[in-house]
């Protein structure tokens, strides 16, 4: 089964750059999306298709996708934006999650 | 706006089934996946299966056949049936709507426990 790995935890001081990985084989073939969860609510989609931005999110949030990696970044952090992280995809017709970053903002 | 929100039991006793509805307002019925998804307590989210607005479904394999799925657009309904609960499955259950999940229920907290 298709598997994505995702680092536990990314920190990154305010006003700074977060980048938070996603590794997958080929991942770059697949369409990857990415949401963010805040303790005691539902995830939130942050981007979808690899670099595309729900309305709503902050053009501070981007993503890439390449080869064996995704990619989102996260420009000028914020306080807010600390949250876990999670990259999906789908693979024969079923979905697979990441395990999840914690971003911490310093 | 679309909204979609979790009900059901709470509280699931051992070899018993979990069964969850999933009540959308706002938006379309068709042309859509419609998924369910959990979180066990502190860990990440896992996928459980979706339902086509065609019909068909699909499940996570780790879930063996204990997932069934169905869809009711007349009620603008979708439903979870998890057979054979565990402590294991204690978690809370999120409906969303999508090929990316756009849409999110606020999630239902299960406790399976005698």
């Amino acid at each position: 089964s298709y598997e994505l790995t995702q680092s536990l935890s990314v920190s990154v001081a305010q006003g700074q750059t977060a980048r938070i990985t996603c590794g997958g084989n080929n991942i770059g073939t697949k369409n990857v999306h990415w949401y963010q969860q805040k303790p005691g609510q539902a995830p939130v989609l942050v981007i979808y298709r690899n670099y595309h931005r729900p309305s709503g999110i902050p053009e501070r949030f981007s993503g890439s996708n390449s080869g064996n990696t995704a990619t989102l970044t996260i420009s000028e952090a914020q306080a807010g934006d600390e949250a876990n992280y999670y990259c999906q995809v789908w693979d024969s017709s079923t979905v697979v999650f990441g395990g999840g970053a914690k971003l911490t903002v310093l | 706006q679309v909204q979609l929100q979790e009900s059901g039991p709470g509280l699931v006793k051992p070899s018993e089934t979990l069964s969850l509805t999933c009540s959308v307002s706002g938006g379309s019925m068709y042309s859509y996946y419609w998924n369910w998804i959990r979180q066990p307590p502190g860990k990440g989210l896992e996928w459980i299966g979706y339902v086509h607005s065609s019909g068909s479904t699909n499940h996570n394999p780790t879930l063996n056949s204990r997932v069934t799925m169905s869809l009711d657009t007349s009620k603008r309904q979708f439903s979870l049936n998890l057979s054979s609960v565990t402590a294991a499955d204690t978690a809370v259950y999120f409906c969303a709507r999508g090929d990316w999940f756009d849409y999110w229920g606020q999630g239902i907290p299960v406790t399976v426990s005698s």
